[in-house]
């Protein structure tokens, strides 16, 4: 069965660091992947998307990358601050649309 | 620009009622979907209407689960009888046009506790 890993439930880094959250897949062959953002009690908030042609996407301090044979997906904030502390989401999609269950990353000061 | 309006926030119900959902999109999103999202959990799909019309409802638990998007525009989610496992946050999203990868824009949930 198709199966979406985010890696660790939580992940704690200092501020200034850069962080690294991986998003995992098996028995799945998507079009395209998407990193949202999810605060405490709010609906999550669409980052970055990046299509199964695309190695590599940039936005300001976020970098995805997007690895099908690996089947992987790696997504980077640099220079961290305490104000990116939420859970990060990755789905991934074809005709519908998947999620993984988060990694909640906490930027100390 | 306004966004996706949902409402009850907060609803508490014992197992075996009956409760209702309602959402309102972003105007001109013809793309509107019901996500299910259990605490720890990502948000787990529903139901996907295109303008008024049935996308994919292939989780939707239809002996209990029911939904509508009349004119295409708000949608009621509505659960009959609930049950303990349905407690979760009900996440209703929208986008332009439901094409592969278009992005979704969330409203900030309905929070069902079922005692």
């Amino acid at each position: 069965s198709q199966k979406i890993e985010q890696n660790s439930e939580a992940l704690n880094i200092q501020e200034g660091k850069t962080a690294t959250l991986t998003c995992n897949y098996t028995n799945y062959s998507p079009a395209y992947l998407q990193w949202y953002r999810q605060d405490p009690g709010r609906g999550p908030v669409f980052l970055l998307l990046i299509r199964e042609n695309e190695k590599e996407k940039r936005k300001e301090r976020l970098k995805v990358t997007f690895d099908t044979t690996l089947k992987q997906s790696l997504f980077h904030i640099t220079a961290s601050q305490p104000a990116d502390s939420a859970t990060y989401l990755c789905a991934l999609g074809n005709n519908d649309m998947r999620f993984g269950a988060g990694t909640r990353l906490t930027v100390k000061p | 620009e306004a966004g996706v309006a949902q409402s009850p926030r907060y609803k508490i119900i014992e197992k075996r009622q009956s409760v209702a959902f309602w959402c309102n999109p972003i105007s001109g999103h013809a793309t509107l979907y019901w996500y299910q999202q259990i605490l720890g959990q990502g948000p787990k799909l529903l139901i996907q209407f295109q303008n008024n019309g049935v996308v994919d409802d292939s989780q939707l638990p239809k002996d209990r689960f029911s939904a509508e998007r009349l004119k295409g525009v708000d949608s009621t989610l509505k659960i009959q009888p609930a049950k303990l496992e349905d407690s979760a946050v009900y996440l209703c999203a929208s986008s332009f046009s439901g094409r592969g990868g278009d992005e979704q824009f969330f409203g900030p949930g309905t929070r069902l506790t079922v005692l």
